[in-house]
């Protein structure tokens, strides 16, 4: 079945630094990858996403590219901010299976010191 | 523009006693709707997932079940809560690619 793995946290940095979350998944068909992010206490919001292969989802300094040939979807951003303090899921849907699940890792908690 | 309530924001409910949770989607139509639950350093755990009214999927075997009596309304239940039910309850909806989350409910069982 369908399944996204992504690295442990949590990630602790310091303000300006590289940040890389790594992610890769399993799935049957040719899935939409996303990324989400979750601020405490509150549900999750779509941070990007990318639909095929090759294609590069950005947003707020947060990059990601979709890798076909290594199943991967990794998150980086060039210098975190404290703001960026938050749980960052990866997910798979993967539509052309007939499937409609939508599929998440488990988190990866980040938390940004000034 | 699309929205999606849920509703309660937290609840603390004794152990044995019954459970409802709403999500309700407003600005679209047949809509594919959620359930997750987000236990404490497990992350998000799909629980039901439905592609239509009266349309249910069941992830993970477990004393809750969930209902769509109408196109933008779902519902998660139970008869009888666990102490381990406790957690962030998610509803999500889906169209086309993307999902949009609810504020979340935290459930605490005592």
């Amino acid at each position: 079945g369908d399944s996204v793995t992504q690295m442990e946290g949590p990630v602790t940095l310091s303000e300006e630094a590289f940040l890389t979350i790594n992610c890769t998944y399993t799935a049957t068909g040719y899935p939409s990858l996303f990324w989400y992010v979750q601020y405490p206490g509150e549900g999750l919001q779509l941070l990007l996403k990318a639909t095929k292969a090759d294609d590069k989802g950005s947003n707020k300094g947060f990059e990601a590219t979709y890798r076909k040939e290594t199943t991967s979807f990794h998150l980086e951003k060039g210098s975190v901010q404290v703001s960026d303090s938050a749980v960052y899921f990866c997910a798979l849907s993967d539509h052309q299976g007939g499937s409609e699940k939508l599929v998440f890792g488990k988190g990866t908690k980040l938390t940004v010191n000034p | 523009s699309q929205t999606i309530h849920q509703w309660p924001a937290t609840l603390v409910q004794p152990v044995g006693s019954p459970l409802s949770l709403e999500c309700t989607v407003e600005g679209t139509s047949n809509p594919n709707l959620y359930w997750y639950r987000q236990a404490a350093g497990r992350g998000l755990q799909l629980l039901f997932y439905s592609v239509g009214i009266g349309q249910i999927s069941s992830e993970v075997p477990q004393n809750l079940s969930a209902s769509r009596p109408q196109d933008r309304q779902f519902i998660l239940s139970s008869k009888k809560l666990l102490l381990s039910d406790s957690g962030f309850y998610l509803c999500a909806w889906k169209q086309n690619t993307e999902a949009f989350f609810g504020q979340g409910t935290r459930l605490t069982v005592v």
